[in-house]
């Protein structure tokens, strides 16, 4: 199974309808993070989280929402889709403080496609 | 604003020679730097990562060269390997253990 898995895969829906993302991890890592992928772009972070009670924006936030049910789960809502959220979304997690050389290496799921129309 | 460059979207290499990917930042509070590499349909996996205070970390095939001064860090992959045909993405962190800016990937072939 995979360190970090992401739920569903592929999606399609409609504008104006609630979408949920789900992401789980059995790495035990403390931090979770939900990214966003659009072409010719780099991955752009819509919030983090450093543990349960912990959640932050990241740089692209308006319009999603997260909920961090346990160490090991982390989702991400669009309350009302819009065409221009159609994008690749990855979870990923890292260790809290330092990793070896002080990197925070994060381990990315395999993305969620989510098309709105 | 891009803090994050990588100029090429694509690379084309023969099998056995060097792949050279290249990534410009702006940031000069950038610590820590990192390659992910990405295969289709997979998440980016962690590759290297180098430190600002070293100007080289090599692991196996891989080494990865930073220049401070120009804001510059190349990956060199020696020798390449069809394998090696993916998306590397470059990364970089303010601080230890922060919040990552990433670049927009290179797609490398490694041809036959």
């Amino acid at each position: 199974d995979a360190d970090v898995t992401q739920t569903p895969r592929n999606r399609i829906t409609k504008t104006g309808k609630r979408i949920m993302l789900e992401c789980s991890q059995t790495k035990g890592h403390d931090r979770m993070y939900w990214y966003r992928q659009d072409p010719g772009l780099g991955l752009r972070l819509i919030y983090y989280s450093f543990d349960v009670k912990d959640i932050n924006k990241g740089e692209i936030s308006d319009g999603y929402s997260v909920s961090r049910q346990a160490q090991a789960k982390f989702s991400l809502s669009l309350e009302s889709a819009i065409p221009n959220q159609t994008a690749l979304y990855f979870c990923a997690t890292s260790e809290s403080g330092t990793f070896r050389s002080g990197a925070n290496v994060l381990t990315f799921g395999a993305g969620s496609r989510l098309t709105v129309l | 604003d891009q803090q994050v460059k990588q100029n090429s979207p694509s690379l084309s290499v023969q099998e056995g020679r060097i792949s050279i990917l290249n990534c410009d930042y702006t940031n000069s509070m950038f610590d820590y730097f990192l390659w992910y590499k990405k295969y289709p349909a997979e998440g980016p996996t962690f590759l290297i990562s180098i430190s600002s205070i070293k100007d080289k970390n090599e692991d196996g095939r891989f080494t990865v060269f930073l220049n401070k001064s120009a804001k510059h860090l190349s990956l060199h992959i020696v020798p390449s390997q069809p394998g090696d045909s993916a998306v590397y993405v470059c990364a970089a962190q303010e601080t230890s253990g922060s919040r990552l800016t990433f670049g927009e990937g290179t797609q490398l072939t490694v041809n036959p």
